[in-house]
């Protein structure tokens, strides 16, 4: 079954304890891509992929960190989280960036920091 | 990003059609029109797309205006798995190499009746 997963679902934790939040896809996708969704604000985009090794900031990058070492994976990183930080997140993946392809969410991971 | 504007909720009852409306008076001739639906406790999920002519697929039809400054979603016969909220999103390409972000609003929270 085509997917995008998230680990892990539901995460609480301590102000800066360093976590990663890993997301994987199934469909041999280019393009990956990590959101946070906050009450009133929607989701906003935090860091995206081209391809393996580019990587680059969407609108709300500060206090977090990306990689991407394989096609499939996509983990993002938060280095020393802090209150601000507790979220909805959500990974997503598609063929490419263009505006003709949908991209495919993950079920989420809601994160609450202490 | 070009602005979309959707009713903040709106009913429908079981097994009858709804119609969902979308403004996007500044859209530019390059952008194409995504609708993206967010069930409760899951990721968003892709519905359609359209770029001028009207679309359909197997879970809705797109009617898009002549002008182009509005388009509307239809579920041909709502069920009560259709309840969520509908985003109505205009996907444009951010530069030559970067990535084209979906910016949500706040949507459409559509509650079906049984």
């Amino acid at each position: 079954e085509a997917q995008v997963t998230q680990n892990p679902r539901y995460l609480i934790t301590v102000t800066g304890k360093k976590l990663t939040v890993t997301c994987s896809q199934n469909m041999n996708h280019e393009y990956m891509s990590w959101y946070r969704q906050d009450p009133g604000l929607g989701l906003r985009q935090i860091y995206y992929s081209m391809n393996v090794e580019v990587t680059d900031k969407g609108d709300v990058p500060e206090g977090y960190k990306v990689s991407r070492k394989e096609k499939r994976n996509f983990p993002l990183i938060l280095e020393s989280p802090s209150p601000n930080q507790t979220s909805l997140y959500f990974c997503a993946s598609s063929f490419e960036p263009g505006p003709t392809y949908e991209q495919y969410f993950g079920p989420g991971t809601r994160l609450t920091v202490t | 990003d070009a602005k979309t504007t959707q009713p903040n909720s709106m009913e429908s009852n079981e097994e009858e059609p709804v119609h969902l409306p979308c403004n996007h008076s500044t859209i530019s001739g390059t952008d194409y029109i995504h609708w993206y639906r967010q069930l409760p406790s899951q990721g968003p999920e892709y519905v359609i797309h359209g770029l001028t002519s009207n679309v359909n697929n197997r879970m809705a039809s797109l009617a898009i205006a002549e002008d182009r400054k509005s388009s509307t979603l239809i579920l041909h016969r709502a069920t009560l798995r259709d309840a969520a909220v509908y985003y109505c999103i205009l996907r444009v390409r951010v530069g030559e190499t970067s990535g084209s972000r979906l910016t949500f609003g706040e949507g459409t929270q559509l509650t079906v009746n049984p």
